[in-house]
């Protein structure tokens, strides 16, 4: 069974700090890497995907992958009250159609 | 701007009863999924298509089927639903057009309680 794992928290960060969420898998073959967003009675959306290993930032947002380590990271720097959100990490395979999900990680930034 | 839409935002059904969701997507996807969400769980794949009258089981397909007769509609049938399949029903499209950075995008989700 492959696997996403992911600590589910709550992370809690106060305002201003950088959160770091984390994310580690178990299939090598894994290609692309995905971090979703879910706020609290709404469903995932796409925050960034990472395919290479190394950092790629967006905003305020770098997620980091280590393929030698199989694992994802995503930094949230400046966090905001509206951050607050269940971030879902999400692996795809190579030649298949499925991409497996995190439970998601709980974060909380404290005003 | 892509959109996934489900037919129902909340259901209440009894046990025993067959049960219809129906997702629809306006971006010519060629992938689709149906997931469920329950706490400390995150989301289970329960089926996904990726073409027309293609079906392909997900993690746990038992108790549920699917039916795509058409590019733009997935449909997820609890066959005689059970007090186990309560819960958050997700359904997701992508498309293999975005490379390595297949996106799925959700609708907005049916919660169904079944009594």
């Amino acid at each position: 069974q492959k696997e996403v794992e992911q600590n589910s928290g709550p992370l809690s960060v106060p305002e201003g700090a950088i959160a770091s969420l984390n994310c580690t898998y178990s299939d090598r073959g894994s290609q692309s890497f995905f971090w979703y967003r879910q706020y609290s009675g709404k469903s995932p959306e796409l925050i960034m995907f990472i395919y290479s290993n190394g950092d790629k930032e967006d905003g305020r947002f770098t997620a980091q992958l280590n393929k030698a380590s199989q694992y994802v990271s995503l930094l949230i720097r400046d966090s905001q009250p509206s951050d607050s959100a269940t971030y879902l990490c999400a692996v795809k395979g190579s030649g298949g159609f499925k991409t497996i999900f995190g439970a998601g990680t709980r974060l909380f930034v404290k005003a | 701007d892509v959109k996934v839409t489900q037919s129902s935002r909340y259901l209440v059904k009894r046990t025993g009863e067959k049960v219809f969701l129906e997702c629809v997507q306006d971006m010519d996807h060629e992938n689709m999924f149906w997931y469920r969400q329950d706490p400390g769980l995150g989301l289970r794949l329960i089926y996904f298509s990726y073409d027309v009258k293609m079906k392909e089981k997900g993690d746990i397909p038992e108790g549920y089927s699917v039916s795509r007769e058409k590019k733009e509609r997935f449909s997820l049938i609890l066959e005689s639903a059970s007090t186990n399949q309560t819960s958050m029903y997700l359904c997701a499209s992508s498309s293999m057009r975005q490379g390595v950075g297949e996106t799925q995008y959700f609708g907005p989700g049916t919660r169904l309680l079944v009594l």
